[in-house]
Order: C-alpha cells, then sequence, then structure tokens
C-alpha cells in the first residue's frame, strides 16, 4: 500500500542554520508530493507541491525536489527563522484513489 | 475569506456522550474529508466523501459516523465517545481531478473525552 515516512523529530536549530527534513514514500502509480506546514494552534496549510518526477515545489524560502529514483522528496531550507518554528507533514496522493496519506510528522523548534 | 469552517474549536465530552462536529467549504469542491490527529501517528483518515451524496471508510472509521448533508457540508457523529477518541479532528476539502491537488484544512476541533 501506499506510506509515507518522515524523520523523527524534533528538530532544534538556531536561527539561520540549513535544514533538512528527510521524506521518503512507498505508491503504485505515479503520486502527487506535498509538504504540509501546522503552527501551534492551527490548522494544516499547504506548503508546497511536485506533481511529477524531477519538479521541484518551493515557497517561502523552501524548496523539495520529486525523486522517482530514490522515492523521496525532502524538504530543505537555506536560513531557518523562528518563526518556522512548527510541525511539518509530508504527504502523497495517490494518481488511484486521489487520498492523502501523511507521514507522522516531524517538529522543528528554531531558536534564536 | 474562503475556506473550511469547522466548529465548535473545542469541546470536553463525558464517556458516553454524543456529539456532531460540523464542516462547510465555500469553494464548491467536490471531496470532503475527516481526519484525527494524534500525537506521533500523523493524520489518520477517519472518512471521506468523494461527492455529494457519497460517503466511504477510511483508516480509523469505528466509533463514528458521517453525514454528506449537501455539497457545502460534511458532518462528523460520535454516538458515544470515549477516551480513545481524545484527538484533534480536522476537516478538508479538495477540487476534483485525481492526483495534483492538495486539500484545504479547516482549523480543527480539539476534543477531549473524560
Amino acid at each position: 500500500g501506499n506510506s509515507v515516512t518522515q524523520m523523527e523529530g524534533p528538530v532544534t536549530l538556531s536561527e539561520e542554520a540549513f535544514l533538512t527534513i528527510n521524506c521518503t514514500y512507498t505508491a503504485t502509480g505515479y503520486p502527487s508530493l506535498f509538504w504540509y506546514v501546522q503552527y501551534p494552534g492551527e490548522g494544516l496549510q499547504l506548503l508546497l507541491k511536485a506533481t511529477k518526477a524531477d519538479d521541484k515545489g518551493s515557497n517561502k524560502g523552501f524548496e523539495a525536489t520529486y525523486r522517482k529514483e530514490t522515492t523521496s522528496f525532502h524538504l530543505e531550507k537555506g536560513s531557518v527563522q523562528v518563526s518556522d518554528s512548527a510541525v511539518y507533514f509530508c504527504a502523497l496522493r495517490s494518481s488511484n484513489t486521489g487520498k492523502l496519506i501523511f507521514g507522522q510528522g516531524t517538529t522543528l523548534q528554531v531558536k534564536p | 475569506n474562503a475556506g473550511v469552517t469547522q466548529t465548535p474549536k473545542f469541546q470536553v465530552l463525558k464517556t458516553g456522550q454524543s456529539m456532531t462536529l460540523q464542516c462547510a467549504q465555500d469553494m464548491n469542491h467536490n471531496s470532503m474529508y475527516w481526519y484525527r490527529q494524534d500525537p506521533g501517528m500523523g493524520l489518520r483518515l477517519i472518512y471521506y466523501s468523494a461527492s455529494e451524496g457519497t460517503t466511504d471508510k477510511g483508516e480509523v472509521p469505528n466509533g463514528y459516523n458521517v453525514s454528506r448533508l449537501n455539497k457545502r457540508e460534511f458532518s462528523l457523529r460520535l454516538e458515544s465517545a470515549a477516551p480513545s477518541q481524545t484527538s484533534v479532528y480536522f476537516c478538508a476539502s479538495s477540487a476534483p481531478g485525481q492526483g495534483t491537488y492538495g486539500y484545504t484544512f479547516g482549523s480543527g476541533t480539539r476534543l477531549t473525552v473524560v
């Protein structure tokens, strides 16, 4: 079946550090891949997406590249800010069922 | 503002009580979903409705029922609440078509069953 695995958190970084949150997936067909962000006390917001192999999604300084050969969609940011502190979810949407499947989430804490 | 609206935002229930979580979207989306979020487990799909008039079970449907009242509204009912149903519940909707669209989420309902 389809599944998403994220690196375990929490991830604690100093401001301006480089961020990588790993995400790998298992899927049949050709899924679309997403990163969602959840700020404290709020719902999930779409951060970025990629719909086919080698696509790069980007938004607010975050990037992720759809790597079919390694079944990965790692999230990166060159210089994190305190305001980036949140929970990040990797997800895939199956082309067969249309349902969105989430990883377990990774908590990021950025310290000044 | 356009989006997904959930009510209530917070609720405390006693074991055995019933309640209905309400969800409405104004984006003319066909599909709607209910998820629960628990620490370390990500979001798990409870029920979904691919289109008006249809509903299907997700990963964790036991103890819940749903109603797709019309295209806009999708409610989740707990008939006899249990402490294991303490969670944060999110409603979401998505545009027609498979695959390339993400979901739009509501802000959540924080439910505690004592």
